[in-house]
C-alpha cells in the first residue's frame, strides 16, 4: 500500500486566499484525522471522520476551516480566507479503528500564508 | 493544566549514551500509552504502545508507565546518530477515538 497521501505537498498562498489540501487514507481504514503542526501548539486534532461521517470537530479553529470526506477514498480540508496565523504543517492520518489502533500518518502539507 | 505534558527540549547527547525522555498525564483512567516518534519533514509513526502499567521492550527501546504517579518514559539505549527525530507521547482516551498527543521532545544524538 502506498500510506496515506496528500497533496499538494507545499503551498504558498497569499492571505484572503482559499486553500485546498487533500487527502487519501489507507484502504480499509475506517478512520481518518487532520491534524495540525506548529513549534507553539504542537500537534493539534482538528476534525476526525468515521465512515465519512465528521465525528469531533471540536479543534476546527473557526468558521474559515471546512472538512469533508465525500466517500472512504478522499478527503479534504478548506481554509477560506486564509490568514498568516493559518501557516502550519497540516497531517492527515488514517486508522482502522478506534484510539489504540495504529494512526498512519500521511508526509504532510507546509502551508505558508504571506 | 494539559492533559498530557512533555518538555519539548531540546535534548542532546553523544551517541551510545541511554536517552530518558518522559511525560506526564492528568487523568489516572488512561490506560493505554503511546510513544510515536517524528523524522524531520515527515509524519509522525507509532514507535511503541503500552497497556497499564510496567514495562515493555523492542530491541533497544524500552517504554515505561507508572500510574502511580501518572508518568510515561521510553527509554533508548546504545543511541544512535539515526534516532534523531522528535519523540511524542500519545494517549488514547478509551471513550474517545482521538488521541491526546504530547507536544513532542527533540532529540540530536551527536555522532
Amino acid at each position: 500500500d502506498a500510506g496515506v497521501i496528500q497533496s499538494p505537498r507545499h503551498e504558498v498562498t497569499e492571505m484572503g486566499q482559499e486553500v485546498t489540501l487533500r487527502c487519501k487514507p489507507i484502504s480499509g481504514h475506517d478512520y481518518l484525522f487532520w491534524y495540525r503542526q506548529t513549534m507553539m501548539r504542537g500537534l493539534e486534532l482538528l476534525i476526525y471522520f468515521n465512515n465519512n461521517v465528521p465525528i469531533d470537530d471540536s479543534g476546527m479553529p473557526e468558521d474559515r476551516f471546512s472538512a469533508k470526506m465525500p466517500n472512504a477514498s478522499f478527503s479534504t480540508l478548506k481554509i477560506q480566507p486564509s490568514e498568516p496565523r493559518d501557516s502550519a504543517v497540516y497531517f492527515c492520518a488514517s486508522s482502522r479503528g478506534a484510539a489504540q489502533e495504529t494512526q498512519y500518518f500521511g508526509p504532510g502539507t507546509r502551508l505558508l500564508v504571506l | 493544566q494539559k492533559e498530557v505534558e512533555q518538555d519539548p527540549g531540546p535534548l542532546s547527547v553523544p551517541e551510545g549514551a541511554i536517552v530518558s525522555l518522559n511525560c506526564t498525564y492528568s487523568n489516572s483512567a488512561f490506560q493505554y500509552f503511546m510513544w510515536y516518534r517524528q523524522y524531520s519533514r515527515k509524519g509522525p509513526e507509532l514507535l511503541m504502545y503500552t497497556y497499564s502499567s510496567g514495562n515493555k521492550e523492542d530491541g533497544r527501546f524500552t517504554a515505561q508507565v507508572d500510574k502511580s504517579s501518572k508518568y510515561i518514559s521510553l527509554f533508548i539505549r546504545d543511541s544512535q546518530p539515526s534516532d534523531s527525530a522528535t519523540y511524542l507521547c500519545a494517549i488514547p482516551p478509551s471513550s474517545a477515538s482521538k488521541i491526546i498527543f504530547g507536544s513532542g521532545t527533540r532529540l540530536s544524538i551527536r555522532p
